[in-house]
Order: C-alpha cells, then structure tokens, then sequence
C-alpha cells in the first residue's frame, strides 16, 4: 500500500523567497513520485517526477525535488518565488507499474508582494 | 501533440438530464483515466481504461458510465447525477502501465 503525507495545507512566502513545500510518502515497493501544480479551475499539470537513478531532480518553472530514502521525504524546493507560483501543489506516489496514482492531499502556496 | 482536452468546459444539468463529458488525447497513450475533484481535495480516480478496456472502477455509482471508443477518446456519461456530484473532472493518459500522467484541463459540472 501507498500514502502520501503533505505536511502544511497553506504555506505563505514573500516573493523572492524560498519555497519549501514538504511530502513524505509511505510504500512497500520502490516509489515512483511526482509533483504536479493546479491553478485555479484549471487541470494539473505535471512539474517533475523521480522514477529512478539521480536523487535531485529539476523540474519546470525552477522548481526542484530531492528523493531522500532514509527519511522517506520528497520535498519540493525554490530558491525564489515568483507571483505566478500562487497555485495548489500535489505531491503523488506510484509503483513502477499498476496504473495508480496516491495523491496528497495538496499544499496550497500563496506568495506576498 | 502533447495535449489532453476535455469538453464540455463547463456542463450544468439537471437531476433527471443525461449529458456526456468527453476527452481527447493523440499521444498514443493506452491507458485513460477519469478523476472526480472536489473543491480543496486532491483528484479522486473514479475509473482507468487499459488498451480501451475497463481495467479499475473505483466503485463508482452506476449513474457514472464510462466508455472508450479508441484508443484516442474517453467519454463519461451521466444519468440522474445528483447536487453532491458537482465537482470538476478530470482526464488523464499515460503509457499503458506507467504512471507518469497528462491531465486535461478538466470539466466543471455543476448538478441542480
């Protein structure tokens, strides 16, 4: 079985700051993860994804994840945030194979000017 | 193409209507997705096409029908919705057993 934990339905930065968005996941095969972005009334749109091989992994919009084993951790980061990066963010878990995404349930990021 | 759409973008019907949502991608994806999501939660997977068959129905009430034509459509039927099956819904593909999915920009269905 698969689960996600987000820790923090709301977190506020200044712009320019930096963003540190928390996933921790629980899976008894090798994780496949994912975070994906939704803006308002829209649908989600993939940001970046660890399967296998490189720990950090970078994304669009600036935005990268480092896969953490020992802390079963998925945190996504960026070094400045920008107006634009205001949306909700899901961070999600799969096996390699079997058609089934387990989300979180989601981080909503509000940026101040 | 890169892209999933959806249509209708925004649906309103009544209890007793019967409507349709549709989905189109042409990534040469075999599997096919439909997702409920409520307002503040993540996506809710309400069923998964593999290779245009039903391959998981997440005990979706009946009055949800899905249907896959090709492997390029999904479509989702509605029949006597009720006001708590508001919500938008999602679409997604990806390569047949692999999760990396591609999501459409969804449909907001509103139940009167």
């Amino acid at each position: 079985a698969q689960s996600v934990t987000q820790l923090g339905s709301h977190v506020s930065v200044s712009e320019g700051a930096l963003v540190l968005l928390r996933c921790n996941y629980s899976s008894s095969v090798p994780p496949y993860l994912f975070w994906y972005v939704q803006y308002p009334n829209q649908g989600l749109q993939l940001l970046l994804k660890y399967t296998t091989g490189a720990t950090l992994v970078k994304g669009i919009n600036g935005f990268e994840a480092e896969f953490k084993k020992s802390e079963t951790s998925f945190h996504l980061t960026k070094p400045s945030a920008h107006m634009s990066d205001a949306a909700e963010y899901f961070c999600a878990v799969s096996a390699l194979y079997g058609n089934k995404l387990v989300f979180g349930a989601g981080t909503i990021l509000r940026v101040k000017s | 193409d890169t892209e999933v759409t959806q249509t209708p973008k925004h649906l309103v019907m009544g209890m007793t209507n019967k409507k349709s949502l549709k989905c189109e991608q042409h990534m040469g994806h075999r599997a096919m997705y439909w997702y409920k999501q409520k307002a503040k939660k993540p996506p809710e997977l309400m069923f998964v096409y593999s290779y245009e068959k039903l391959s998981i129905n997440e005990s979706v009430p009946s009055r949800f029908s899905p249907e896959c034509p090709n492997s390029s459509l999904l479509n989702l039927h509605l029949h006597a919705l009720q006001p708590e099956d508001s919500a938008l819904y999602l679409c997604a593909s990806s390569q047949a057993g692999l999760n990396e999915q591609f999501f459409g920009p969804g449909t907001r269905l509103t139940v009167l």
